[in-house]
């Protein structure tokens, strides 16, 4: 069946400008994760959605960042204002629930942002 | 709270060899465990996990890797390597009940002919 998609696949832009990430999850998962894979900083944990809530935020590194979720299904995270500190590719996960049972997190192909 | 500490950031073996993968962890209740594969360009596999069932998990493409709760460990290891193995292997620690993944630093694996 069709796994987790992330769109662009790799996205360049400039200094100071917005960027919008999107995430299709697979059908019917519940739980939607954003994760940051960077040089410097590893794997991150950005935000987790249960639904279309979030509630848990505490990755996100700047109040530059900011995530939704609609209908359950696709997110999309926004950078405002791009740093030269923003590059990295930015992952999306999606599990069939969030806290106990089989959550098991499915990975996306990642979005490569690099900023000028 | 939760982390990962792998050991090794390069990994290199000969193809037919067996691969070894040290990964130690720190938890602060009952946690899960998984290995993750990412070949480049690739967004990131589940190899295998551990869930408090079995303390030797299999997993996908021949790769095995056994709990150790004494030794807070979690090594992946490979009979014979094969040169569809050169990746990078993440080792994760979830804490019980929890949702938010810690990843290891990650081991480049390099398979020679």
């Amino acid at each position: 069946g069709a796994g987790v998609s992330q769109s662009p696949s790799n996205k360049v832009t400039e200094k100071g400008k917005d960027v919008e990430l999107r995430c299709d999850p697979i059908s019917g998962h519940t739980a939607l994760y954003w994760y940051r894979q960077s040089l410097g900083q590893g794997l991150e944990f950005l935000i987790y959605f249960q639904g279309n809530s979030a509630p848990d935020k505490s990755g996100l590194p700047s109040d530059r960042f900011s995530a939704e979720r609609t209908g359950g299904s696709v997110s999309t995270l926004t950078i405002q204002r791009t740093q030269q500190e923003d590059s990295a590719v930015y992952l999306c996960a999606s599990s069939l629930v969030g806290l106990a049972g089989d959550n098991e997190q499915f990975f996306g192909p990642g979005t490569r942002l690099t900023v000028l | 709270a939760q982390s990962v500490t792998q050991l090794d950031s390069h990994v290199s073996v000969s193809e037919g060899t067996p691969v070894l993968l040290r990964c130690n962890y720190s938890s602060s209740y009952s946690p899960s465990l998984f290995w993750y594969v990412q070949h480049p360009n690739k967004g990131l596999q589940l190899l295998l996990k551990y869930t408090s069932a079995a303390t030797l998990v299999k997993g996908i493409n021949g790769f095995e890797a056994e709990f150790k709760k004494s030794e807070t460990s979690f090594h992946l290891t490979k009979p014979s390597a094969h040169m569809s193995d050169a990746a990078e292997y993440f080792c994760v620690v979830r804490d019980f009940n929890d949702y938010k993944l810690s990843f290891g630093a990650g081991t480049t694996v390099t398979v020679r002919a």
